[in-house]
């Protein structure tokens, strides 16, 4: 089965800096690749995804994230971060066409001070 | 807009008294997934639906049950609710995209 780690469990940032959130995991076939954000107190947003073609994604509000095959990674990426970024982020596997299961990391929680 | 509702928002039962958890979605997806997280967890299946079909997770307690009346609506019952059980509860639903999920914003449950 598939599984995915996210190893920063809670990372703070000072708003305008550079944000890296890593995400590998664990598949030896084709994946699908996502991440999702959860706001204080709202409901999980796809942020992007991966399904195939260029290995580098964009996301809505300036994120973007790379798929790394040969490193199973997947990590999401901002170059300036805001205070309204503060949330959970969930990255999240599927595996083989027509299998509906998503996968979740255990999520990491980003606090940006101002 | 089109959307995926839970409802209550919030929901306090005791002790091996039966609950419903309810979402609705106006997406007209065919797919209908019931997540639970725990504190500082990631979102766990429970089961899902497609169109009518049930798919129940190995690890899903008998304690869990789902039923999908029609397209919009699913719920879900916890038959004895015990204080393990106190989580956020999910709903999401996905469409053509099979991968891609809409999530509702979540029923906290609390066991008293």
């Amino acid at each position: 089965a598939q599984s995915v780690s996210q190893h920063n469990h809670h990372v703070i940032l000072s708003e305008a800096a550079s944000l890296e959130l890593g995400c590998n995991y664990s598949y030896g076939g084709t994946v699908n690749l996502f991440w999702y954000v959860q706001y204080p107190g709202q409901h999980l947003q796809l942020l992007l995804k991966y399904f195939s073609g260029d290995p580098l994604v964009k996301g809505i509000k300036g994120f973007e994230a790379e798929f790394i095959k040969s490193k199973f990674s997947f990590n999401l990426r901002k170059p300036s971060v805001q205070w309204s970024d503060t949330a959970e982020y969930f990255c999240a596997v599927t595996v083989n066409f027509g299998n509906e299961k998503l996968t979740f990391g255990t999520g990491t929680r980003l606090t940006i001070i101002p | 807009d089109a959307m995926v509702i839970q409802n209550p928002r919030y929901q306090v039962t005791q002790f091996g008294k039966p609950v419903t958890l309810s979402c609705s979605q106006t997406l007209n997806h065919n797919v209908m997934y019931w997540y639970q997280q725990k504190s500082s967890q990631a979102p766990k299946l429970l089961f899902h639906y497609y169109d009518k079909d049930f798919n129940n997770e190995a690890d899903t307690p008998d304690n869990f049950q789902s039923r999908r009346p029609n397209t919009s609506f699913c719920f879900l019952d916890i038959r004895s609710p015990g204080l393990g059980d106190a989580a956020m509860y999910l709903c999401a639903t996905s469409g053509d995209s099979l991968w891609e999920q809409y999530f509702g914003p979540g029923t906290r449950l609390t066991v008293t």
